[in-house]
């Protein structure tokens, strides 16, 4: 059975910068895309881009001059790094299998504040 | 980017009844890229529906999806208490992927 387990920090200052990891067990990272997703009460679900095991990365063009998206494929782990934070970025982010995503991290909720 | 639109934005049925929930797209969107989630207080979603009508690994099959083009449905045939949640459609064809708003269907 394919799990995912995500850590990462979830209170940060604004302008600082939000580092997440996911770690994929029960199976390889494969022939799948991996995506990073956050939810707020504002914004619903966003999707904020993906990434495969060759390195290849699609972004949501609206994050895309902040986020970075990196693989360990040793580690069977991926890993989401947002820049420059604002409160507007608060939100659980997760981590999931596919586009259409049928796996799911357990969520980290990221509060942005002074 | 694709906008999608899900109405209602709240359903209100008892236990038993069927369920229709609706999801439209602001252009066109491959049946192979249309997913529907549920989502319970405190959970991450849970996949029920990918290719607009094919049933996730373990999704009762009270729940069907179809539709084409720009409008989708989900329709839950009788519902069981455990079906209250909120619902989302998530088309991954075209990026950005985008998701609905949401339908909360609860308990009448």
């Amino acid at each position: 059975q394919v799990q995912l387990q995500q850590w990462g920090a979830g209170l940060l200052k604004p302008s600082e910068t939000l580092s997440l990891t996911c770690v994929v067990s029960g199976g390889s990272l494969g022939i799948y895309q991996w995506s990073w997703i956050r939810q707020s009460p504002g914004k619903g679900l966003e999707w904020i881009g993906e990434i495969n095991r060759s390195g290849n990365t699609n972004y949501n063009p609206s994050l895309k001059t902040r986020v970075s998206l990196s693989i360990d494929t040793a580690q069977n782990q991926f890993s989401l790094t947002l820049y420059s934070m604002t409160a507007a970025d608060s939100a659980v982010y997760y981590c999931a299998r596919g586009g259409g995503s049928d796996y799911w991290g357990q969520g980290t909720l990221v509060t942005v504040s002074s | 980017e694709i906008v999608l639109t899900q109405s209602p934005g709240t359903l209100s049925l008892s236990p038993g009844e069927r369920a229709t929930l609706s999801c439209r797209a602001s252009q066109s969107v491959s049946i192979s890229y249309l997913a529907w989630y549920q989502q319970k207080p405190g959970q991450a979603p849970r996949l029920l529906v990918y290719g607009a009508s094919s049933r996730a690994t373990g999704i009762p099959d009270r729940f069907s999806g179809s539709g084409s083009g720009t409008d989708f449905t989900l329709t839950i045939s009788r519902l069981e208490p455990e079906d209250f949640a909120i619902y989302y459609c998530q088309q991954f064809g075209t990026s950005p992927y985008t998701f609905g708003l949401g339908t909360k269907l609860e308990i009448k």
